[in-house]
């Protein structure tokens, strides 16, 4: 199974800062990347597909960038809605996540 | 619009098996591919397993010997059967809708709410 590796467990920022989160996959998984972005509530939704699509009626300060085995989602500009955990998942079966970034306020 | 909503017994006995349902509207289930996550407290996301559009199933080899996914596209639900329950699997269950092309199969554009299984005595 590719193991998905993801930094910071947790992160604390200040609106407006530029947050960057990473992903790192044991193997190379060919862009094959998507980013989920959970909240308290429970729910779930999708940000970012195949390394750098946005998903429609994601904001468009969520970004993503990566090849190979590395790939990051950046926040240009945190707003307060923005508050959730994040995770990576890569797209080759078994289907695997990253073990998720707390984002904060500071 | 699409949804997906998990159902099911919010609570399960040890060594029993858990029944879940995920009713699906706003897309048909022979066009989109229907996934299981589950996310036990204070962990991190599992993929369980995948009804594929076309009606087959893959699965997480951890979970293989346990689990069935199966589907009645008439009523548009897809249901998730595991057997030999244990404390570990006290979890949030969610099913989600993935894509249609080779670059986003793997993909999950819909989840549905969860849904909260304890397995205790």
């Amino acid at each position: 199974d590719i193991k998905m590796t993801q930094s910071p467990s947790s992160l604390s920022a200040s609106l407006g800062e530029r947050v960057t989160i990473s992903c790192r996959a044991s193997e190379n998984i060919n862009n094959y990347l998507s980013w989920y972005q959970k909240k308290e509530d429970g729910s779930v939704k999708l940000l970012i597909y195949h390394t750098s699509r946005l998903q429609p009626g994601a904001p468009s300060r969520f970004s993503g960038s990566g090849s190979g085995k590395d790939y990051s989602l950046t926040i240009s500009g945190l707003e307060s809605e923005d508050i959730a955990t994040y995770y990576c998942q890569q797209g080759y079966t078994p289907l695997t996540f990253g073990s998720g970034t707390k984002l904060e306020i500071k | 619009e699409v949804q997906l909503k998990e159902s099911g017994p919010g609570l399960v006995q040890p060594s029993q098996t858990l029944s879940l349902t995920c009713t699906v509207s706003g897309f048909s289930l022979t066009d989109y591919s229907v996934h299981w996550v589950r996310q036990p407290p204070g962990k991190g996301l599992e993929w369980m397993g995948v009804m594929w559009s076309g009606g087959s199933t893959a699965y997480n080899s951890a979970l293989k010997s346990r689990l069935s996914i199966s589907r009645d596209t008439s009523k548009s639900q897809v249901f998730l059967k595991m057997n030999s329950l244990q404390t570990e699997d006290t979890a949030i269950y969610y099913c989600t809708r993935g894509g249609t092309t080779v670059v986003t199969a793997y993909v999950m554009d819909a989840w549905g709410q969860g849904a909260s299984v304890t397995v205790s005595s």
